[in-house]
């Protein structure tokens, strides 16, 4: 069984453009969520997705977004991006019934 | 989600036991102890969760005290590619309907160290 992908694994953005990044879940996993992991703040909570809905969101600015599609594919958006948002963005997929998360290997974002 | 509190570091050597405690004392009835960990640069890896009784499988052990206020995650025989950070997490499994809680609230967690 294939594991959570994402895509791409590493990324380089000037401050002000803007970013996707995609998560593929599971096969018959619903549920997706996305952290951002800082040196300094550690593994936040973004938000969570289940069945094309954002079911809860931490607490980021509204230049986070994302979004998920039928297949239960993910991706996550950041404009205007500021310096501080260099980090690994990681994306954790559970079947919605099951007790588990399952990680990705995270995409690595640099603002330069 | 209740809060958790774990030693910041901790020394193991290899083929021992690596017992890692985390005090949990607010928890909810309906919530569940949960421990992941993240070797370097790699997204996190479930290892194993529990409400109440002990539980074990192919990766560790967790030992849940009788009052729920803390718990032990026991590495049987610790290898050097156990080192990690090791978190210890406390939330509500699921919410009505079935489906579950997907937010996951990260402490600082433990960095182990397993020695030659």
């Amino acid at each position: 069984k294939a594991g959570v992908t994402q895509t791409p694994r590493y990324l380089i953005k000037t401050r002000g453009q803007q970013v996707t990044l995609s998560c593929s879940p599971i096969s018959g996993h619903r549920s997706v969520s996305w952290y951002q992991q800082t040196p300094g703040q550690g593994l936040q909570f973004l938000f969570e997705y289940f069945s094309e809905t954002q079911r809860n969101k931490g607490n980021f600015p509204g230049r986070f977004s994302g979004r998920q599609f039928s297949n239960s594919r993910s991706e996550m958006n950041v404009s205007t991006l500021e310096l501080g948002d260099s980090a690994l963005y990681l994306c954790a997929s559970s079947s919605g019934t099951s007790r588990e998360a399952f990680f990705g290997q995270g995409t690595r974002l640099t603002v330069v | 989600d209740a809060k958790t509190t774990q030693p910041t570091s901790m020394d193991c050597a290899e083929g021992r036991a690596a017992n890692l405690p985390c005090n949990h004392s607010t928890i909810s009835g309906n919530e569940y102890v949960y421990w992941y960990r993240q070797i370097h640069s790699q997204g996190p890896q479930y290892i194993i969760h529990g409400l109440k009784n002990n539980e074990t499988n192919e990766m560790a052990s967790l030992i849940i005290t009788e009052d729920r206020k803390s718990s032990t995650l026991i590495l049987p025989h610790a290898t050097l590619r156990d080192t990690a950070v090791y978190y210890c997490i406390v939330r509500v499994a699921f919410r009505a309907g079935g489906t579950s809680y997907g937010k996951l609230t990260f402490g600082q967690g433990t960095i182990l160290t397993v020695h030659p």
